[in-house]
């Protein structure tokens, strides 16, 4: 099945500071999302991006389907973007998301 | 997008007791799934619940350990049935389409004492 890796796992940075997650799929993908889990273990979507670059705020994401890999940016991080980040990815239509390990970002003020 | 009630939010439950989560979506969805989420670990999916027939159940998860209903397009429940301090985790509702964007549950945090 399909494989799907994050790097870094950890991330510590000061506030105000910029970072780049990347995640990696080992197949052609229909969808891939990208999650922030917050301290209370709720997910909560960032983007789905089988695809191309969407912006939103101080966050934004590329997809390379091609290439298959999916990056993830933060601008001007803020101490309230500490938490687990989350890239998840389908292979058919079924609906299955298959998740990343997960990069911990820490935001320092 | 769809908007999903999951609750409880949390639970502390004694060993060998079961806990039913109940799962309310806002708008009928064909496909529903159940996620489990082990302290400081991913997510990994425990199966997809299909109205109006059994659950279909990932490798290592077993309909008598995580009965799961749904009874029509909108709702499903996932039982943890007797629980061991090993079944502490985040379990999460899903629902979504491989081609349209994925919406959970805010989780179930429980832990088994």
């Amino acid at each position: 099945g399909i494989q799907v890796e994050q790097s870094p796992p950890d991330l510590i940075l000061q506030e105000g500071a910029n970072s780049t997650l990347r995640c990696n799929f080992s197949d052609s993908v229909n969808n891939l999302q990208w999650f922030h889990q917050n301290p209370w273990g709720q997910l909560i979507n960032l983007f789905y991006i089988p695809s191309g670059t969407k912006q939103n705020g101080r966050l934004s994401a590329t997809t390379v389907a091609t290439e298959r890999y999916s990056l993830l940016y933060i601008s001007s991080s803020q101490t309230t973007d500490s938490g687990v980040y989350f890239c998840a990815a389908t292979l058919s239509n079924t609906g299955k998301l298959i998740f990343g390990q997960g990069t911990t970002l820490q935001v320092k003020p | 997008s769809a908007v999903i009630s999951q609750k409880p939010s949390r639970d502390i439950c004694q060993r060998g007791t079961s806990l039913t989560i109940q799962c309310q979506v806002d708008s009928q969805v064909t496909m529903m799934f159940w996620y489990r989420q082990q302290p400081g670990q991913s997510l990994t999916l425990i199966a997809t619940a299909n109205q109006g027939s059994e659950a279909t159940y990932e490798s290592g998860f077993v309909i008598d350990k995580f009965p799961i209903s749904r009874p029509n397009l909108t709702f499903s429940t996932l039982t943890v049935s007797n629980m061991s301090p090993e079944d502490s985790s985040i379990y999460l509702c899903s629902v979504g389409m491989g081609t349209t964007e994925a919406f959970f549950g805010q989780g179930t945090r429980l832990t088994v004492v």
